[in-house]
């Protein structure tokens, strides 16, 4: 079956680095995609990884290695708006995406 | 620019109920899709269009209908609702299926069936 891992929680503090790791077996492989979800609104588009190595957009970086199926998003400098869910999904075979369930990253003061 | 609307924004339902989410799109996408989110698990599609004037089924489409008539318009029927279609449902477009390109989402509408 297809799969998408990411870890259900993450705690950082404000002005921190952290790092949201998924790991996928789907497939195929047709391109990592990573959505950011504030509570109670729709996901938005942050990344998308289709080679390995790393993307940098701003404070915002994706990393991909095919061959691990693993990808991860790092977040610098934190700041309180980037309390929200992050979405992993990969693009499989088909071109179908699947979507892993979520990180829910809290930043504290 | 309004992307992409979704209707209602929220409704609580009763089981056996005919309901339709609407769901229009003003950026020209080809590609539109249907989504749910439940806690704890990932989105998941339900159905999709590649095109006006076809349509595909996705992961879980059982219980659900759609329609594409025109580009911009993407409804998305219940023909008798039942308590495990108590979700938040979600719209989104892109500029064609298969691209590498970002899903565009509405703001989501969310159902309670009872």
């Amino acid at each position: 079956g297809q799969n998408i891992d990411q870890p259900t929680e993450m705690t950082a503090t404000e002005g921190a680095i952290v790092q949201i790791n998924c790991t996928y077996q789907t497939s195929g492989f047709n391109g990592l995609f990573w959505y950011q979800q504030h509570a109670g609104e729709a996901p938005t588009f942050l990344s998308y990884n289709v080679l390995d190595g790393l993307e940098e957009k701003g404070r915002f970086s994706s990393f991909l290695s095919r061959s691990k199926g693993y990808s991860y998003l790092l977040l610098k400098e934190l700041q309180m708006k980037d309390s929200a869910s992050y979405l992993c999904a990969v693009r499989d075979e088909n071109y179908q995406l699947i979507w892993g369930a979520g990180t829910k990253l809290i930043i504290k003061p | 620019i309004a992307g992409i609307t979704q209707a209602p924004t929220s409704q609580i339902l009763a089981a056996g109920r005919r309901m339709t989410l609407r769901c229009t799109q003003d950026m020209r996408h080809n590609a539109m899709y249907w989504y749910r989110q439940d806690l704890g698990l990932g989105l998941r599609l339900i159905h999709y269009s590649n095109t006006a004037g076809t349509t595909g089924k996705g992961e879980v489409p059982d219980g659900y209908s759609v329609s594409r008539a025109n580009t911009d318009d993407f409804p998305l029927t219940l023909a008798s609702a039942v308590p495990s279609q108590t979700s938040v449902y979600f719209c989104a477009s892109s500029v064609a299926s298969g691209n590498t390109g970002e899903l565009f989402f509405g703001e989501g509408s969310r159902l309670t069936v009872l």
